[in-house]
């Protein structure tokens, strides 16, 4: 069955440290999507990436990294200097191309602190 | 960009009360989605729509019903409000379902209190 798991809660760093948040998937499907999102006290679900499983390339976006390793099934996320306005709830997500409802499997979310 | 709008940030019904939910976006999308968000639940699934006057059911479409009479719009109607439906309301489009358009963009969401 497949299965989005956030380990961590909750996290809480002092600005300008580095984060990994944590993201463990189980899938049966040879192709699936990989997503995070993140949410700000605001409520609005904000995209940040999506990956496909045929492309394992690591990838960075200014702050933001992403390692995505199929060997153990993770796709984890680093914000390196962090900023008081990351705070945020973020999401990680799962599609399976053979999903007949293609719907989004969602891990539980992991509550970023930014402290000052 | 793509723009999911939610018409209403925060509503208070009464019970009891039908609740119209609208949601626009702006980029010709074929699907749009409604969820709700509760705390230690998660994201949920209520309805989804790929086409006009289609939908789908999600995991929890009990108490609502949607409406899709044009492209770029999608309502959730709660017929008749309760208590255990005070909730924030997301709203999502997306271009496809599968392949390299299935990325899921969402609204700001609507915080609904029912009384």
């Amino acid at each position: 069955a497949q299965k989005v798991t956030q380990a961590q809660t909750e996290i809480s760093v002092v600005e300008k440290e580095d984060v990994t948040l944590d993201c463990v998937y189980e899938t049966r499907d040879t192709t699936y999507y990989l997503f995070w999102y993140k949410q700000p006290p605001s409520g609005e679900l904000v995209f940040l990436i999506r990956r496909n499983s045929f492309d394992e390339q690591n990838e960075i976006s200014g702050r933001y990294s992403w390692n995505f390793q199929k060997s153990t099934s993770s796709f984890n996320f680093t914000i390196t200097a962090s900023q008081v306005v990351d705070s945020a709830v973020y999401f990680c997500a799962l599609s399976e191309a053979r999903d007949s409802n293609y719907q989004l499997i969602w891990g539980a979310g992991t509550k970023l602190i930014i402290k000052p | 960009d793509v723009k999911v709008t939610q018409s209403s940030r925060y509503l208070v019904k009464r019970t009891g009360e039908k609740v119209f939910l609208e949601c626009v976006q702006d980029m010709d999308h074929e699907n749009m989605f409604w969820y709700r968000q509760d705390p230690g639940l998660g994201l949920r699934l209520i309805y989804f729509s790929y086409d006009v006057k289609m939908k789908e059911k999600g995991d929890i479409p009990e108490g609502y019903s949607v409406s899709r009479e044009k492209k770029e719009r999608f309502s959730l109607i709660l017929e008749s409000a309760s208590t255990n439906q005070t909730s924030m309301y997301l709203c999502a489009s997306s271009l496809s379902l599968t392949g390299s358009g299935n990325t899921i963009y969402f609204g700001e969401g609507s915080w609904l209190t029912v009384v």
